[in-house]
């Protein structure tokens, strides 16, 4: 059974520029959610998309936006890149009915913007 | 707003000693509280969740604890190893409907062989 899954793992763009991340859930899951995680601290909400609709968002400007598809999978696109966007960006699926509700990440996608 | 702390923010060890991390929150209004490894540059993985009318959830080595009235929830690692040398973060959610998680800064963990 695959876990969270995330590509690319690593990218450089300079500033200005735009960037699609994607995320694949864990098998089960249908709600995905993104976090921005500067170096040294915690990671920060960015949204989460249940049913290929944005449900939630964190304090994060339009620049950041998103998609699910049909399959649950999601990407993140960032238009005009600044360099305060270089961070780990990681996604946490879950599925939306679980009382638990216990959220699995994958392992990250490192934007440098130069 | 919730706001969410961790101390001590950065902590060394000898191998095989037993130690506390310790999670605060303002808002004790919490649906359920997670604590996560991340090792360095990596995803987080998830340890121990504890729902808001739990008092302690354990897995092996590590026994969560949570105490909602006072905002306050420890990590216990029983004879720490090397291998535990990782960040441990704790997260607070407010309800059962979002993912909106709010993350502490985390604790910097080092043990020496």
């Amino acid at each position: 059974d695959a876990g969270v899954t995330q590509s690319p793992t690593h990218l450089i763009k300079t500033r200005g520029q735009q960037v699609t991340l994607r995320c694949s859930p864990k098998s089960g899951h249908d709600t995905v959610s993104w976090y921005q995680q500067a170096l040294g601290q915690g990671p920060q909400f960015i949204f989460q998309y249940y049913e290929e609709e944005e449900r939630q968002r964190g304090n994060f400007p339009d620049r950041f936006s998103g998609h699910q598809f049909p399959n649950y999978s999601s990407e993140l696109n960032v238009n005009a890149l600044l360099l305060g966007d270089s961070a780990l960006y990681l996604c946490a699926s879950s599925h939306f009915l679980d009382s638990y509700n216990e959220q699995f990440f994958g392992p990250g996608t490192r934007l440098t913007v130069l | 707003k919730q706001e969410v702390t961790q101390i001590p923010a950065a902590l060394s060890v000898p191998e095989g000693e037993n130690l506390v991390l310790n999670c605060s929150f303002t808002d004790s209004a919490i649906y359920n509280l997670q604590w996560f490894r991340q090792d360095p540059g990596k995803g987080l993985t998830s340890l121990l969740l504890i729902q808001s009318s739990q008092r302690e959830q354990t897995s092996g080595r590590l026994n969560a604890s949570l105490d909602k009235s006072s905002g306050r929830s420890t990590l216990y690692i029983a004879a720490s190893q090397p291998g535990d040398s990782a960040t441990y973060l704790c997260a607070v959610r407010r309800d059962n409907y979002g993912q909106n998680f709010v993350f502490g800064p985390g604790t910097r963990l080092s043990v020496l062989p």
